[in-house]
């Protein structure tokens, strides 16, 4: 079982909608969560950590912590074109884990 | 967050050659840089962990005397591809961990071998 998964897309959501993006982890001592967005051809920027269960908001984006389920989510809120890329989910900062992203298209 | 700044962003070396890639910390006193490499449409992979004053932590399967890494400063590291073959062009790419243990990334470098 790899240490963090995610669904690999590509995901394809209309301007507007909402873009969930899904991520499991295997590892049940995790206490650290991030979510980059990586542009091609681009080095990852950060976008939300989360360290408690429950949702944490940051303008357009939210991510979402469940521990017992070991998973994380995001969401982003009226998606724009802007914001198609691959999106990683990360576990840890000692030794980060990424998933291998989710590629994320946003039609006009 | 922190800054952190990569160079080159691009180079071309020729087979056989030596490239360096400096990492620099630019606000923030780095104790410990990463170094991934990412290939086309692939994740990023982890390649060492690169701790200053000391020896850099290297991740399975990745040759140390291929890929120099050192941190001799708390806002400096540097990665020296030796040897290098056009297998090894890849998106090179350093981070930061920061004091509340969050990792910020550098631009990244590419590198192509002829």
């Amino acid at each position: 079982q790899k240490e963090v998964e995610q669904n690999s897309g590509p995901l394809s959501v209309p301007e507007g909608a909402i873009a969930s993006l899904n991520c499991t982890y295997s590892d049940r001592v995790s206490q650290s969560f991030f979510w980059y967005r990586q542009y091609s051809g681009k080095s990852p920027e950060l976008i939300m950590s989360i360290y408690s269960n429950g949702d944490k908001e940051d303008g357009r984006f939210t991510a979402q912590l469940n521990k017992a389920s070991q998973y994380v989510s995001l969401l982003i809120r009226d998606s724009q074109p802007s914001d198609s890329a691959t999106y990683l989910c990360a576990v840890n900062p000692i030794r980060l884990t990424f998933g291998t992203g989710t590629r994320l298209t946003i039609i006009p | 967050g922190a800054v952190v700044s990569q160079h080159p962003s691009r180079v071309i070396c020729k087979s056989g050659t030596s490239v360096k890639i400096e990492c620099r910390s630019l606000d923030f006193q780095a104790t410990t840089m990463f170094w991934y490499r990412q290939f086309p449409k692939q994740s990023l992979m982890l390649m060492a962990t690169s701790n200053e004053g000391s020896k850099a932590t290297y991740e399975q399967g990745v040759e140390k005397d291929k890929f120099l890494i050192n941190h001799a400063s708390l806002t400096l590291s540097t990665l020296t591809v030796t040897s290098a073959h056009p297998e090894d062009s890849s998106f090179y790419i350093c981070s930061v961990l920061d004091f509340g243990n969050t990792i910020y990334f550098g631009e990244g470098s590419w590198l192509t071998v002829v």
